[in-house]
């Protein structure tokens, strides 16, 4: 049972323009998601995160949208750069356990 | 302080062997997590201790799986009689017990490769 998805397994962005990573989650007892960003050979690196009495996080390029009637999170990055290309997980968490349940990934590719 | 480190970073062994892997928190954090990660799957959450005491294990975990960490610090994660199934990369997590705080900071994992 993936309780947390990511439909789109790979995205392409020319460099400049917006880059939009899209979430879904199943489990409305959720009540924190986070972004990280994964290079390879290296461990995931936290980007940004967002608790669910919020609907919006900024963090300079960085945003992260959370739609909770629809279960939907999205990380807008703007304008992308070539050093974004990476894989890039969502992740959920409920409160109390610190445990997150992640997705299975979006690769990025920021074309210069 | 250089973040959370692993070791090895890999490992190659024989089906039917015990592994054994470290991971070094970053200092100050109390919580310690372990995570797999296959390919093309994001980590799965394995187990987490806060300070030396083990707070949950994933029903994944099978019984030649073991965790510790015995002084509160650095972690071991042990599994016996290996099988190929195991082959996977295996990170390591800490983060600090503050309310709201979510935030885990990864070390670089240790890719195991069971033949």
């Amino acid at each position: 049972d993936q309780q947390v998805k990511q439909n789109s397994p790979s995205l392409s962005v020319q460099e400049g323009r917006i880059s939009i990573l899209n979430c879904d989650y199943t489990n409305s007892m959720f009540d924190y998601f986070l972004w990280y960003k994964k290079y390879p050979a290296e461990g995931p690196t936290f980007l940004i995160s967002i608790s669910s009495i919020k609907d919006k996080n900024e963090d300079g390029r960085f945003t992260v949208f959370l739609n909770k009637s629809a279960k939907h999170l999205s990380l807008h990055i703007v304008p992308s750069q070539p050093g974004d290309s990476a894989v890039y997980f969502c992740a959920a968490a409920f409160g109390g356990t610190y445990k997150y349940i992640f997705g299975t990934g979006t690769r990025l590719k920021v074309l210069a | 302080d250089t973040g959370v480190s692993q070791d090895p970073r890999h490992k190659i062994t024989k089906r039917g062997q015990n592994v054994t892997f470290r991971c070094d928190p970053i200092s100050e954090h109390n919580r310690l997590y372990w995570y797999r990660q296959t390919l093309g799957q994001g980590p799965e959450f394995l187990t987490y201790f806060q300070n030396e005491a083990q707070l949950e294990k994933s029903r994944l975990l099978s019984d030649r799986f073991s965790a510790e960490r015995p002084k509160g610090s650095f972690s071991t994660l042990e599994i016996q009689r290996t099988e190929q199934g195991d082959s996977a990369m295996y990170l390591c997590a800490s983060s600090i017990a503050l309310a709201g705080s979510y935030e885990q900071y990864f070390g670089p994992g240790t890719r195991l490769t069971v033949t």
